[in-house]
């Protein structure tokens, strides 16, 4: 069965630390994209990209970055973590055939910046 | 500019009661709406979605939603609810003119048995 997977599932890191969340999906998507959730925020959209070599920035973009070398990874990447950046972190995919399919999720990366 | 807004943090419900799940919106465009559903240390699962014609959609578990253009609101309804339906519910919109999803804040449903 198609899946979208993240990994690690929790991480813990220090202050000013480069730290990358991996996203892969086996749905064939051209759509990606990367949320976080903070309570009472719900869901706010940090980059996404809508194919290879594709990526643009989301609502809530400073201090991330992500590359989209194949159809099948979004890498997150923290430049340079921050307390503000601990949250849950959501990777996302969809069919660009329409533009009203849903979204995927993945299962979700906690991470905790100290 | 979109949003969404779910004016509830919290509903809570007797097992067995009827469910109301309320969402409002606010988009350019028609909108494309979608309830989804999160339980414990889980991503976000699909429920249902309207995008165009009868205005009460069916989706997974028993849930529906009704379509009110004319109160831009769009809430998610359940005629016999279970202990089982207890989690978080989120509400999003993306406009007919191509903009990304707009997540609401979400709201926490538990259902008592």
């Amino acid at each position: 069965d198609a899946e979208i997977t993240q990994s690690p599932r929790h991480k813990i890191t220090e202050t000013g630390r480069q730290v990358t969340l991996a996203c892969h999906q086996t749905w064939n998507h051209n759509n990606m994209f990367w949320y976080r959730q903070d309570l009472g925020h719900g869901l706010r959209l940090i980059h996404y990209s809508y194919g290879v070599q594709d990526t643009n920035k989301g609502e809530v973009s400073d201090g991330y970055s992500v590359s989209r070398s194949n159809t099948e990874d979004l890498p997150l990447t923290l430049e340079s973590a921050a307390s503000s950046q601990t949250s849950v972190y959501f990777c996302a995919s969809s069919d660009r055939r329409s533009s009203y399919n849903e979204q995927f999720f993945g299962p979700g990366t906690r991470l905790t910046v100290l | 500019a979109q949003s969404v807004a779910q004016p509830e943090d919290q509903v809570n419900v007797a097992e067995g009661n009827p469910l109301t799940v309320k969402c409002t919106y606010s988009v350019s465009g028609n909108p494309y709406l979608f309830w989804y559903v999160q339980y414990p240390n889980r991503g976000l699962q699909f429920l249902l979605k309207y995008i165009t014609g009868d205005n009460l959609v069916k989706g997974s578990y028993g849930f529906e939603a009704e379509f009110n253009k004319s109160q831009t609101s769009f809430h998610l309804k359940k005629p016999s609810a279970l202990v089982s339906d207890s989690a978080l519910y989120f509400c999003a919109v993306r406009g007919s003119y191509g903009q990304n999803f707009v997540f609401g804040p979400g709201t926490r449903l538990s259902v008592l048995p």
